[in-house]
This record gives structure tokens, C-alpha cells and sequence, in this order.
């Protein structure tokens, strides 16, 4: 397709359940984000992938999130053992890793419900 | 280390009339700045970019910003509002080039326009 893709764009799951949520970046764009988005609050960035190299983890908030990168296209970003908190629209953005091109390309994002 | 503040969780106007969305930023080096705009149930969209060339940005949908260094600001603008300008928009700075970005996003600021 023409731009990311993000799927499912709705889930609604139980306390305690894992998730997994799915992003397909524009073609031939090198660089993968994912963020979160918090009723009220702005974009909290969780994962950064680029290219081959090791992925930036730093914003992940526990060892319960974790996200992979196959084949250098497709990333799904996991969360264990749900909690409450956990809820937000989960946001994938993608870009053509040239440095400092500011210019993110965003999916309609994954909104998570736990219960 | 660098941080942006939107002054106005929400902001309203009549059709028409001028649009004002106010952002401040704090960076130790020179940062490059973007305001980005959400509609709702949509991804993120770049709305314009200032990356240290002129100070007057323009952007898509006769939307522009000043980047205005001595009161570090980056205030975005718009003459007459239009309904469709009804959305969430962030200010967003980044770090200066030298490798991967990691964009650092305002809280937001959500607009209405009325008739």
C-alpha cells in the first residue's frame, strides 16, 4: 500500500492476556518507530528500528514490551500480561532514514483496551 | 537535554478568524521543530518543518510558523480557520543531525473551529 499500515486498529482484551499488534511500513523506508499515545497526553516513543542495526529499546516501559523487526519490513510490537495502564492507541511511523528529516510517516495507529 | 511546551490544551475559533496554537521550546543546541497535525481516527501528518533556514516556515493548508530564537519560540499560525483545520496538532523538536532521530512531541493541542 501506499502508506503504514496498522493492524488491528481496534483491540479489546482482559487484564493479564498478551497482545500483539502489527505494523507495515512504506516501502523501502529504513527507519520503524513505535509510539504510544495516552488519552491527553503526546506521543511516547517506545522502540526505534533502523536499518540492520540493534534497535533503540530505551523507551520501552517494562520487560513486558518488546518488538521485532523481520526482513527489515514488517514489525510487531508484543505486550505481555496486559495491565490497565497499557491502554493508549499504540502509533507506527515510518521514514527513509535520512538523518534529521524530522518527516515521520504515521500509521491510523492501534487502539488498545484492556480490561 | 530538550523539551517542548504547548501553552494551550485546547483551542477554539470561529470560522474565519485567525488561528493561533502556541509552543515554547527548550534545546542546548540549535533543534530543528515541526508541528504535526491528527485528525481524528488518523495517523500523524507533517504539517511544516523549520530545520535552520529561514525563520518563517510554510506549511501545508496555509498553515506557518516563525522560529523565533531570543523567546524560543515556534508559535504556528493560520490567517482565516477553516472547518477542516478542526484537529489535534503537535509541536514536535528533534535533535541536531548525526544519526537516527528521536523526535520529542508537546502534549497537544486540540482545535476547534465553529460557524
Amino acid at each position: 500500500g501506499a502508506g503504514v499500515s496498522q493492524s488491528p486498529s481496534n483491540k479489546v482484551t482482559e487484564k493479564g492476556k498478551d497482545v500483539e499488534l502489527r505494523c507495515d511500513p512504506i516501502s523501502g523506508h529504513t527507519a520503524l518507530y513505535w509510539y504510544r499515545q495516552s488519552l491527553g497526553q503526546g506521543l511516547e516513543f517506545l522502540i526505534y528500528f533502523q536499518g540492520n542495526s540493534a534497535p533503540d529499546k530505551s523507551g520501552l516501559p517494562s520487560d513486558r514490551f518488546s518488538a521485532e523487526r523481520t526482513g527489515g519490513s514488517v514489525s510487531t510490537l508484543t505486550i505481555q500480561r496486559t495491565q490497565q495502564e497499557d491502554s493508549a492507541v499504540y502509533l507506527c511511523a515510518s521514514s527513509s532514514g535520512q538523518t534529521n528529516t524530522g518527516e515521520l510517516f504515521f500509521g491510523e495507529g492501534s487502539r488498545l483496551t484492556v480490561l | 537535554a530538550q523539551s517542548v511546551t504547548q501553552l494551550d490544551s485546547h483551542v477554539s475559533v470561529s470560522e474565519g478568524t485567525p488561528v493561533l496554537l502556541r509552543c515554547n521550546y527548550s534545546s542546548s543546541y540549535s533543534p530543528s521543530l515541526f508541528w504535526y497535525v491528527q485528525h481524528p481516527n488518523k495517523g500523524l501528518q507533517l504539517l511544516l518543518k523549520y530545520t535552520s533556514a529561514a525563520t518563517l516556515v510554510k506549511g501545508i493548508n496555509g498553515f506557518e510558523a516563525e522560529f523565533k530564537k531570543s523567546e524560543t519560540s515556534f508559535h504556528l499560525t493560520k490567517p482565516s480557520a477553516h472547518m477542516s483545520d478542526a484537529a489535534e496538532y503537535f509541536c514536535v523538536v528533534s535533535p541536531p543531525s548525526g544519526g537516527y532521530n528521536k523526535l520529542i512531541f508537546g502534549a497537544g493541542t486540540r482545535l476547534a473551529v465553529h460557524p
